[in-house]
């Protein structure tokens, strides 16, 4: 059974940061990119980003370039995204999901349960 | 960047057949998933690759379309079904989604 487990629920100060991560079980890891994707409370799904956790290649919307880092563990098999200089704009709920790396459509079949990061002093 | 313009909500009846539309900003060809929502949920994917039934979906969901125009169609609509729904491209990066659209009982 394919799973994707998030960690817990953060509360974080207005300029730190927050490492969340992804445990992945139950498929090959470097066989999927893993993606993030944000949704702010009440709003839709924004893609950050993916990573290939067969060669730590990442790629990231624009937006969040200077935000999100994304690494994984291939001895783990554990997927991380780092959010830096946070402010209230970063709080909502990510998740990690992943697609297939030789399947070009790039669709999203499995997706962790969510985060819930929230920004507040 | 695409974008996709999905309409925010539709009020249905159960039993009825309920068509969801998608429409981007440029052709993605067949580069076009549909996942659904619940309350406090992860999204699920329902429809890869603009008309391809994901395993274990309900055969009452459908999908069709290429290029800029796509549709979700349940036929007929159950109870379980009421959530949100939304389109997304991967034909090119950045991959982006639709704004969703709420499915609401009349």
């Amino acid at each position: 059974e394919v799973l994707l487990q998030q960690s817990g629920a953060e509360l974080v100060r207005p300029g730190s940061s927050v490492k969340i991560s992804c445990k992945a079980s139950g498929y090959t890891f470097t066989d999927y990119y893993m993606h993030w994707v944000k949704q702010r409370p009440e709003q839709g799904l924004v893609w950050i980003g993916r990573i290939n956790p067969a060669n730590g290649n990442t790629v990231y919307a624009e937006k969040f370039k200077s935000k999100a880092t994304l690494t994984a563990d291939k001895s783990s098999n554990t997927a991380y995204m780092q959010l830096s200089s946070l402010t209230s704009e970063d709080t909502a709920t990510y998740f990690c999901t992943r697609s297939e790396t030789t399947d070009y459509y790039y669709y999203f079949d499995y997706w962790g349960q969510g985060v819930m990061v929230t920004v507040s002093s | 960047d695409t974008v996709l313009t999905q309409s925010p909500a539709l009020a249905v009846s159960l039993g009825q057949r309920v068509t969801i539309s998608c429409r981007a900003s440029k052709s993605v060809s067949t580069y076009m998933h549909w996942y659904q929502q619940k309350s406090g949920q992860q999204p699920k994917l329902l429809i890869y690759s603009a008309s391809n039934l994901e395993s274990g979906v309900p055969s009452r969901f459908s999908g069709s379309g290429s290029g800029t125009d796509f549709t979700l169609t349940i036929d007929p609509v159950e109870a379980d079904d009421i959530a949100n729904y939304y389109c997304q491209q991967s034909n090119e990066l950045p991959y982006t989604f639709g704004a969703g659209t709420k499915l609401e009982l009349k």
